[in-house]
């Protein structure tokens, strides 16, 4: 069974300009959830879909969006991109059977680098 | 909001030593917490996880505890290995939330 997929892997953008980012989760997985980790800050958590349905949201501005698709796939947006938006994004999906998301499974995340 | 606070944020122990590492969590209506183990350059794994209904649970050299009461949790790495270095993560997911909350992480050296 294939792993989640994320592109791209790396790039680089500079002050101003967006980006979007692209999760595929594992087949029969319907929860996508997406994670910022930076050096000594952890993982913090950015949103999670379901079905299309964004379920929660964490503590980040509104430069930060995300999006669903009917096949699962997930994607990720950051507009007016700030230096300090350089980080790993990391996509976890999970099959959620239950009230919460239960193991998460991570792909090998999309590094942003804004210069 | 919710919190979890994960200590030490480094940890160096001898080959064949335990490690212990600490979490705290904020929300009372967390159920469910996972423990990954990251790789140098690579994805988070989830290596033991425990629900609020269970005190304890292990799986070879790991354990984890929890005390409900207290809002605690610990991991327990019990005769230390070189490829047991790695970053580890405490997280915490509340029934309905549909968010895994995680700590810091814990940077641990195991010299051999």
């Amino acid at each position: 069974k294939a792993g989640v997929t994320q592109t791209p892997r790396y790039l680089i953008k500079t002050r101003g300009q967006q980006v979007t980012l692209s999760c595929s989760p594992i087949s029969g997985h319907r929860s996508v959830s997406w994670y910022q980790q930076t050096p000594g800050q952890g993982l913090q958590f950015l949103f999670e879909y379901f079905s299309e349905t964004q379920r929660n949201k964490g503590n980040f501005p509104g430069r930060f969006s995300g999006r669903q698709f009917s096949n699962s796939r997930s994607e990720m947006n950051v507009s007016t991109l700030e230096l300090g938006d350089s980080a790993l994004y990391l996509c976890a999906s999970s099959l959620a059977q239950g009230l919460n998301t239960g193991e998460l499974f991570f792909g090998e995340g999309s590094r942003l680098t804004v210069l | 909001g919710e919190n979890v606070e994960q200590h030490p944020s480094t940890l160096s122990v001898q080959e064949g030593d335990s490690a212990v590492i600490k979490c705290t969590y904020s929300d009372s209506a967390s159920n469910y917490f996972p423990w990954y183990k990251q790789e140098l350059g690579k994805r988070p794994q989830l290596i033991i996880d425990i629900r609020s209904n269970v005190g304890e649970k292990k799986d070879q050299r790991i354990a984890v505890t929890l005390n409900k009461t207290a809002k605690h949790f610990s991991l327990h790495i019990t005769e230390t290995q070189p490829e047991d270095s790695a970053v580890y993560f405490c997280a915490a997911g509340g029934t309905g939330g549909f968010k895994t909350i995680f700590g810091a992480g814990t940077r641990l050296f195991v010299k051999a």
